[in-house]
């Protein structure tokens, strides 16, 4: 079956350093791809739609300039937290839709940030 | 804003006994409904996309009803095993590729 890999599964920073997450899709090219996060107890909120070759489009309060996303080719889309602090600690996890008339995700195995 | 809501929250099973559980959705702007399930450590994996108000999907011990006009769908699983554990999350999809997912409702099967 399809497989998206994502990495680091988790990575913990200083207050102001940015962080970069990696998401793959290791068999299928995939034009679009999505970045969620979930809080502790909350389900997966979508925070931006991430389109190859073009801006990422984000979801209402989720600050473009603080979450930076790459889509450079059909099998990579890269979320970079900029200047990260505590309140961005999170889990981040990305997918991708192989067939986009079911709208079927494919997910990574996701990346917990703790920043200090 | 999108209310997925699922119930409940978390269940405890002993194995081999049977159970379900409920995801409710906005009824209206309907294109499919997702079943999910997320074992710790490991991605999220599709086990339904559900379309049809009516439909009824099955894989293995695992099935799934929907009812797109009053907003709801049932998962059930027959004969739970101790691999069933995990947390099964619903998704509203409406069409435009976005996915709203619901809290999940975490499934431990006792021994």
């Amino acid at each position: 079956g399809a497989v998206v890999s994502q990495h680091p599964s988790r990575v913990i920073c200083k207050s102001g350093t940015s962080v970069k997450i990696e998401c793959r899709s290791l068999d299928f090219q995939a034009t679009t791809m999505f970045w969620y996060r979930q809080f502790p107890k909350q389900s997966l909120m979508l925070m931006a739609t991430s389109n190859e070759g073009s801006k990422a489009t984000y979801e209402q309060g989720v600050e473009k300039d603080k979450f930076l996303i790459n889509h450079a080719s059909l099998t990579l889309s890269t979320l970079t937290v900029t200047s990260a602090h505590p309140e961005d600690s999170s889990f981040y996890i990305c997918s991708a839709a192989r067939d986009r008339n079911t709208g079927e995700l494919f997910f990574g195995e996701g990346s917990r940030l703790t920043v200090l | 804003i999108l209310n997925v809501e699922q119930s409940p929250q978390s269940l405890h099973v002993q194995e081999g006994d049977s159970t379900n559980f409920t995801c409710s959705f906005p009824s209206s702007n309907f294109y499919a409904l997702h079943w999910y399930r997320w074992e710790t450590a490991k991605s999220p994996e599709a086990l339904f996309v559900m379309t049809l108000n009516g439909d009824e999907k099955k894989k293995g011990r695992i099935s799934a009803t929907l009812n797109t006009k009053e907003g709801y769908s049932y998962l059930y699983i027959k004969g739970s095993q101790p691999e069933d554990s995990a947390t099964y999350l619903c998704a509203f999809h409406f069409g435009n590729e976005k996915l709203t997912f619901g809290t999940g409702t975490r499934l431990t099967i006792i021994p």
